[in-house]
């Protein structure tokens, strides 16, 4: 049980459209999901929290107009990325709380040329 | 959030078991200890977690100092896939997580 998906688990775009990430939870439901971003190297930096039926929280630092966070209901949170440029080329990861502990996705590599 | 403490990095002989320290001084009451391991191109995995008692489960064990204030993940007989960075972190329940920048364990076979 506790299993979270992601899709697509890789994308490549262009720079200045804009790119869809789906976070699920397979097996349970999520009230909260959180969004994290990961460049080579370093250590996952949490970019928001995405809360169902209400709007996402975002750490300092992250533009939320950028990145859109919809969590249109318990099993589905969605990160855009808009208008993508190369410095947004990263590993993007989502995780889910259950019981306790949090459960993450396999991530997502956008690529942006 | 209180902060956690460990090496950059360990290396431990395939089969033989492996201690990997964590401080956390500023621990609070209602904190909980968190492991989780990356392995390489992976989103992070549970591994285990505790409050104030021991733990144990398929994965790993989890000893707790008694005043809290550090803990040890112990896997008893290292693999070549257990070569990742482990992470130990204080939460409460259902916040969010801080990474810090973990311990890289790497296996010699």
């Amino acid at each position: 049980g506790a299993v979270v998906s992601q899709h697509p688990s890789r994308v490549i775009c262009k720079s200045g459209t804009s790119v869809k990430i789906e976070c699920r939870s397979l097996d349970f439901q999520a009230t909260t999901m959180f969004w994290y971003r990961q460049f080579p190297k370093q250590s996952l930096m949490l970019m928001a929290t995405s809360n169902e039926g209400s709007k996402a929280t975002y750490e300092q630092g992250v533009e939320k107009d950028k990145f859109l966070i919809n969590h249109a209901s318990l099993t589905l949170s969605t990160l855009t990325v808009t208008s993508a440029h190369p410095e947004d080329s990263s590993f993007y990861i989502c995780s889910a709380s259950y019981r306790v502990a949090q459960y993450f996705g396999p991530g997502t590599r956008l690529t942006v040329t | 959030d209180a902060k956690t403490t460990q090496p950059n990095s360990m290396e431990s002989n395939e089969e033989e078991p492996v201690h990997l320290p964590c401080n956390h001084s500023t621990i609070s009451g209602t904190d909980y200890i968190h492991w989780y391991r990356q392995l390489p191109s992976q989103g992070p995995e549970y591994v285990i977690h505790g409050l104030t008692s021991n733990v144990n489960n398929r994965m790993a064990s989890l000893a707790i100092a008694e005043d809290r204030k550090s803990s040890t993940l112990i896997l008893h007989r290292a693999t070549l896939r257990d070569a990742a960075v482990y992470y130990c972190i204080l939460i409460e329940q259902d916040d969010k997580i801080i990474f810090g920048k973990g311990t890289r364990l790497h296996i010699l076979p």
